[in-house]
């Protein structure tokens, strides 16, 4: 593994169902987080972790969780899927949060197309 | 509120030069970030930006004044792969990323 991956790559599914998007990355990053990438918006920050055993609540966090058991792995859940959670999701990693020096950017992994019919 | 605008698109011909602008009002300011995405495929870093002045990096420069909580990204000799679309994020008081909707360049011949 060289950076960060996600799986699955897309993904449909039906309303109401449990999905896991999976992230994990080699680069002993501290600092994960999850965004959702929509048309004509801005990137939405879901959920973030700066250290492992730790998340915090982003800008768009309702109905989904997360977990930072380790270092490497940052799985997001969907508890039951709706149709509004149709997105591109991506997980990205830096240094440290807050940053340790300057710069501390973020590195992002290939994104997850899903679609909740 | 907390805003980052800037244009939705710009077209510019190969081995032009192009500015794309950002302004931004967010709660604190812990530096400023331009990153390139092409489509269907992950943003990736190209500049940070966190005291005022340009920063040159090969044939991409970015410029930041923060009392007009203002950016830009100017891309020099255009080439056919520039065409992507520009982000523009600021890290806010809480050391989260605030994110532009983003600027799709195209590059024409």
């Amino acid at each position: 593994i060289a950076g960060i991956t996600q799986a699955p790559t897309s993904q449909i599914l039906a309303a109401g169902r449990r999905m896991t998007l999976r992230c994990t990355q080699d680069m002993r990053h501290n600092a994960m987080y999850w965004y959702r990438q929509d048309l004509g918006l801005g990137l939405r920050l879901i959920h973030y972790s700066n250290t492992a055993g730790t998340t915090g609540k982003g800008e768009v966090p309702d109905g989904y969780s997360v977990s930072r058991a380790n270092t490497d792995d940052f799985p997001l859940t969907l508890a039951s899927a709706v149709p509004s959670q149709t997105s591109v999701y991506f997980c990205a990693s830096s240094d440290s949060n807050p940053p340790s020096g300057s710069g501390n950017e973020q590195f992002f992994g290939p994104g997850t197309r899903l679609t909740v019919l | 509120g907390q805003n980052i605008d800037q244009p939705t698109e710009m077209t510019a011909t190969e081995g032009a030069i192009v500015q794309i602008n950002c302004t931004y009002q967010t709660s604190g300011f812990n530096g400023l970030f331009w990153y390139q995405q092409h489509a269907g495929e992950a943003p990736t870093f190209l500049s940070y930006n966190v005291l005022d002045g340009l920063e040159e990096k090969g044939r991409f420069s970015s410029f930041l004044s923060r009392s007009k909580g203002y950016s830009y990204l100017l891309l020099k000799e255009l080439q056919m792969k520039d065409s992507a679309s520009y982000l523009c994020a600021v890290m806010d008081s809480n050391y989260q990323l605030i994110w532009g909707a983003g600027t799709k360049l195209i590059i024409k011949p």
